[in-house]
């Protein structure tokens, strides 16, 4: 049973470059939520995609921008990346049950340098 | 979405117990207490969460305390590879909220 997966591993732009993470959801699972996590703090929620929308969005301007593919994978795109973009991106899936989300899994995230 | 306050380090020796305390005052009757793990940069492995009831998995144990204002993660026989930064999360609507975590140093 495949896991969470992302791509790239690493990846190094510069500033005021566009950047796209995938992310493809453990298999049965719906629901993908994208986190960016600076070094030394927590995971910091960006928002989630459910049925192809985007259903819940944190505090993040709108250069953040995602999609959901049919198949429940998704992407992350980031617009005019600054410095403060530098940051490792992880993706979480899960299932959507009646009205409720279960248990998130992570995978094992996009290290992003900004240069 | 509540908010949790864990201690920023804990150090445990190996072969013992390493019990991690969450304080969540303000969660509501329908948030959950998830908690998850972070080694090294990895992505967060999920370890267990509850509502109410104390529960038990092949990780780890979680207590609740009656007023569900505090919790506390059990591991009962710390090994070295339990070093990480644990995450105590109250999950809102579908939204999980991570602190800052413990980091739990398990020394030999």
């Amino acid at each position: 049973d495949a896991g969470v997966t992302q791509s790239p591993t690493h990846l190094i732009k510069t500033r005021g470059q566009q950047v796209t993470l995938r992310c493809s959801p453990k298999s049965g699972h719906d629901t993908v939520s994208w986190y960016q996590q600076a070094l030394g703090q927590g995971p910091q929620f960006i928002f989630q995609y459910y049925e192809e929308e985007e259903r819940q969005r944190g505090n993040f301007p709108d250069r953040f921008s995602g999609h959901q593919f049919p198949n429940y994978s998704s992407e992350l795109n980031v617009n005019a990346l600054l410095l403060g973009d530098s940051a490792l991106y992880l993706c979480a899936s899960s299932l959507a049950t009646g009205g409720r989300w279960e248990t998130q899994y992570f995978g094992p995230g996009t290290r992003l340098l900004v240069l | 979405d509540a908010k949790t306050t864990q201690p920023p380090s804990m150090d445990c020796a190996e072969g013992r117990a390493a019990n991690l305390p969450c304080n969540h005052s303000t969660i509501s009757g329908n948030e959950y207490v998830y908690w998850y793990r972070q080694i090294h940069s990895q992505g967060p492995q999920y370890i267990i969460h509850g509502l109410k009831n104390n529960e038990t998995n092949e990780m780890a144990s979680l207590i609740i305390t009656e007023d569900r204002k505090s919790s506390t993660l059990i591991l009962p026989h710390a090994t070295l590879r339990d070093t990480a930064v644990y995450y105590c999360i109250v999950r809102g609507f579908n939204k999980f909220y991570f602190g800052s975590g413990t980091k739990l140093n398990v020394k030999p």
